[in-house]
């Protein structure tokens, strides 16, 4: 089992380009999410997916951000415009069921807009 | 609106210490609360808790919940270097489902 797997681990981007960040699930979970971390914040939930589903997308930040799950094994979370703002650590976690205490978290992405 | 509050938000200690974490929390409708360890990457489960009062251990770690006070306490003895990490604290909205993370406390064992 490889684990949540997220690309690219790093980026840099400069102010007003398009970002996309991707995350394939463990294979078999149910759930998806997208989190994003900073030092004043912490770990923010922005949207998840159940069946490949968008379930709630009430802490996406603005209409910048927009997530995809077009099948169970592949999603997307893009930021277009880019702003230095969006600067944090990008997680994507899935389990098998929303409640379920098995989240396992990728390894993060780390955006950089300058 | 469900928040969880953890503290210290820092904390310095020798090898060999004790320390205890702090979560409190305000849920409307609460399910269960997780303890999760994050070192330089991505956070990693240690606990569950639904119940009060009953004690969940792994080793030289173990936490505890009050449903009554809405706290949690996360205690780690006889610290290692290999401790140093940032805790973070999160439960389940029985409203919405969701996973909600407190600010983390983070932790630096010197040795």
């Amino acid at each position: 089992d490889a684990g949540v797997i997220q690309s690219p681990r790093h980026e840099v981007t400069e102010m007003g380009q398009e970002v996309t960040l991707r995350c394939k699930p463990i294979s078999g979970h149910n759930s998806l999410f997208w989190y994003r971390q900073t030092m004043m914040r912490g770990l923010e939930l922005l949207i998840y997916f159940n069946n490949n589903v968008p379930i709630d997308d009430s802490g996406m930040p603005e209409d910048r951000f927009s997530a995809k799950m077009p099948n169970a094994s592949f999603s997307t979370l893009k930021i277009q415009p880019s702003e230095p703002r969006d600067s944090a650590v990008y997680f994507c976690a899935s389990s098998l069921q929303v409640r379920d205490s098995g989240y396992t978290f990728g390894s993060g992405t780390r955006l950089t807009v300058v | 609106e469900d928040k969880v509050v953890q503290s210290p938000l820092s904390l310095v200690v020798h090898e060999g210490d004790t320390v205890t974490l702090n979560c409190s929390y305000e849920v409307t409708n609460f399910r269960s609360l997780l303890w999760y360890k994050q070192e330089k990457k991505a956070p990693t489960f240690l606990f569950m808790l639904t119940s009060s009062g009953i004690e969940k251990k792994s080793g030289r770690l173990s936490s505890i919940l009050d449903k009554k006070e809405l706290f949690s306490i996360l205690n780690i003895t006889a610290t290692q270097t290999g401790d140093s990490a940032i805790y973070l604290c999160a439960f389940f909205s029985g409203n919405t489902g969701k996973l909600i993370f407190g600010q983390g406390t983070t932790l630096q064992v010197k040795p």
